[in-house]
């Protein structure tokens, strides 16, 4: 079965810096997509960033980019200048690839505060 | 294209009583998710759907819980019986038949409180 680790419950920036949220995950496939999630006070999921395992190249979306690293079952992601719209809990996800729609396995989720 | 919709947004249910979640997914879309999220943590996955199918109940608990999505009209989860540790917010995302990343889009969530 896979996991994924958010070691980090509780995190804070300050307005227009960087922060780095961290992921680590643990399974025996080869294939398979890892995403970050942002779900703000209204509770709503949204997709912030999504890598294929079988991509080196880091993902990246605007001020959003991750760290993917296959060997270490790595996958942090970064947000620069951050924005007081980007406080919000943050989750990682990991999804096997199959032929077939599969199940999103969620760590705990890291609390992001942006202050001003 | 609307997105995923669920009702209701929030559901007040008495210990002992039936509650029904409804999710319309995307228009396209044949896969149906739905995950529990309790206080203070992440989504737990509890079922996949196919129209008329279910393809992985793995997450369900073994009792109280059943979960449909008919050939017409929403996919149903459905918690007989509700206990106090069912207050969670229950959310269900849908995904196409074909998806290069098999992406998953999310409803705003039903909160269900058990008194």
């Amino acid at each position: 079965a896979q996991t994924v680790t958010q070691s980090q419950p509780e995190m804070s920036v300050q307005e227009a810096e960087t922060v780095t949220l961290s992921c680590t995950y643990d399974t025996s496939e080869n294939n398979y997509y890892l995403f970050w999630y942002k779900q703000p006070p209204s509770r709503q999921m949204i997709l912030v960033i999504r890598q294929e395992a079988y991509k080196q190249q880091n993902a990246t979306e605007n001020r959003f980019s991750v760290n993917f690293q296959k060997a270490a079952k790595s996958f942090s992601l970064k947000i620069s200048d951050s924005q007081l719209g980007d406080t919000a809990m943050y989750f990682c996800a990991f999804m096997k690839q199959g032929e077939y729609g599969n199940k999103l396995v969620f760590g705990a989720g890291t609390i992001l505060r942006v202050k001003s | 294209n609307a997105g995923v919709m669920q009702n209701p947004r929030h559901l007040v249910r008495r210990r002992g009583q039936e509650a029904r979640l409804r999710c319309s997914p995307m228009k396209g879309h044949s896969h149906v998710y739905w995950y529990r999220q309790l206080p203070e943590e992440g989504l737990k996955f509890m079922v996949y759907l196919q129209k008329e199918n279910i393809i992985d109940e793995s997450g369900m608990p073994k009792e109280r819980f059943s979960a449909e999505f008919p050939k017409e009209g929403p996919s149903i989860l459905r918690i007989q019986q509700v206990v106090r540790g069912d207050s969670a917010a229950y959310f269900c995302a849908s995904s196409p038949k074909y998806s290069l990343y098999n992406e998953q889009f999310f409803g705003p969530g039903t909160r269900l409180t058990v008194l």
